[in-house]
C-alpha cells in the first residue's frame, strides 16, 4: 500500500530564507507525486506534479521539487520565502498499490516571519 | 471558468437532521472525491467515484453516503449527522490518465458544525 509522510507539521522561516518542506513516500513502483497548497479559508490548489518525466519539477510561484527514487523523496523547495507563502502544504502520492487513488500526507504549515 | 462548486459553504445543524452537501464540476472529469479535513489529521478521503454509477469507500466512510447519477454531480449525504462529523469538507475532481487519478481540482470547502 502507498503512504506519504510529511516531516514536520510546522515549518518556520524568515522572509527571504530558503523554504524546504519534506515529503517521503512508499510505493513499489514509480508513482505520481503532487504538492498542493491551501491558503487560509480556501480549497487546495496544485503547486506542481511529477508524472515520470523530468525528475526536477517546477511549479507556480518559484516552487520546485525533485523526485529522488533512491531516497523515495519529493521535497518541496523555494529559494526565497515571501510572506504570501504562508499556507498549508500537502504532499500526495498516486500509485498502483493504492489503485491509483491519491493518498495525502498530513500537511505542513509554513510560517513566514518578517 | 473551470471549477468545482460546493454548497452550502457553511452549515450549522443539529444531531440527527439529514443533510446533503452538493458538489458539481464543469470539466467533464471522470473522478470525483470527498474529503474531510480535521486539525492534525490532514485530508482523509470519505468516498470516491471513478465514473457515473461507480462509487467506493475511502478511509472514513462511516456515517456518509454518496451517489453519482450524473458525471458532473457528486452529492455527500449525512443521513443522521453526529457531532464527530463536525469538520471542513472538500469535494475534488480529476481526469483519469491511463486509469490514474491526475491532479485534482478542489472546491472551496464546506464548514459543517453539528451540535
Amino acid at each position: 500500500a502507498q503512504s506519504v509522510t510529511q516531516l514536520g507539521s510546522h515549518v518556520s522561516v524568515s522572509e527571504g530564507a530558503l523554504v524546504l518542506l519534506r515529503c517521503n513516500y512508499s510505493s513499489s513502483v514509480p508513482p505520481y507525486l503532487f504538492w498542493y497548497v491551501q491558503y487560509p479559508n480556501q480549497g487546495l490548489q496544485l503547486l506542481l506534479k511529477y508524472t515520470s518525466a523530468a525528475t526536477l519539477v517546477k511549479g507556480i510561484n518559484d516552487f520546485e521539487a525533485e523526485f529522488k527514487k533512491s531516497e523515495t523523496s519529493f521535497h518541496l523547495t523555494k529559494p526565497s520565502a515571501h510572506m504570501s507563502d504562508a499556507a498549508e502544504y500537502f504532499c500526495a502520492v498516486s500509485a498502483p498499490g493504492g489503485s491509483y487513488i491519491p493518498t495525502f500526507g498530513r500537511g505542513t504549515s509554513l510560517i513566514v516571519h518578517p | 471558468e473551470a471549477q468545482v462548486t460546493q454548497n452550502p459553504r457553511y452549515l450549522i445543524t443539529v444531531t440527527g437532521k439529514k443533510l446533503t452537501v452538493t458538489c458539481s464540476q464543469n470539466m467533464n472529469h471522470e473522478y470525483m472525491s470527498w474529503y474531510r479535513q480535521d486539525p492534525g489529521l490532514g485530508l482523509r478521503q470519505i468516498y470516491y467515484s471513478m465514473n457515473v454509477e461507480v462509487t467506493d469507500k475511502g478511509d472514513v466512510p462511516e456515517g456518509y453516503k454518496v451517489s453519482r447519477k450524473e458525471k458532473r454531480n457528486f452529492p455527500l449525504i449525512l443521513e443522521s449527522p453526529s457531532p464527530n462529523q463536525t469538520s471542513l469538507y472538500f469535494c475534488a475532481s480529476s481526469l483519469l490518465t491511463s486509469g490514474r487519478v491526475n491532479e485534482q481540482y478542489f472546491g472551496p470547502g464546506t464548514r459543517l458544525t453539528v451540535t
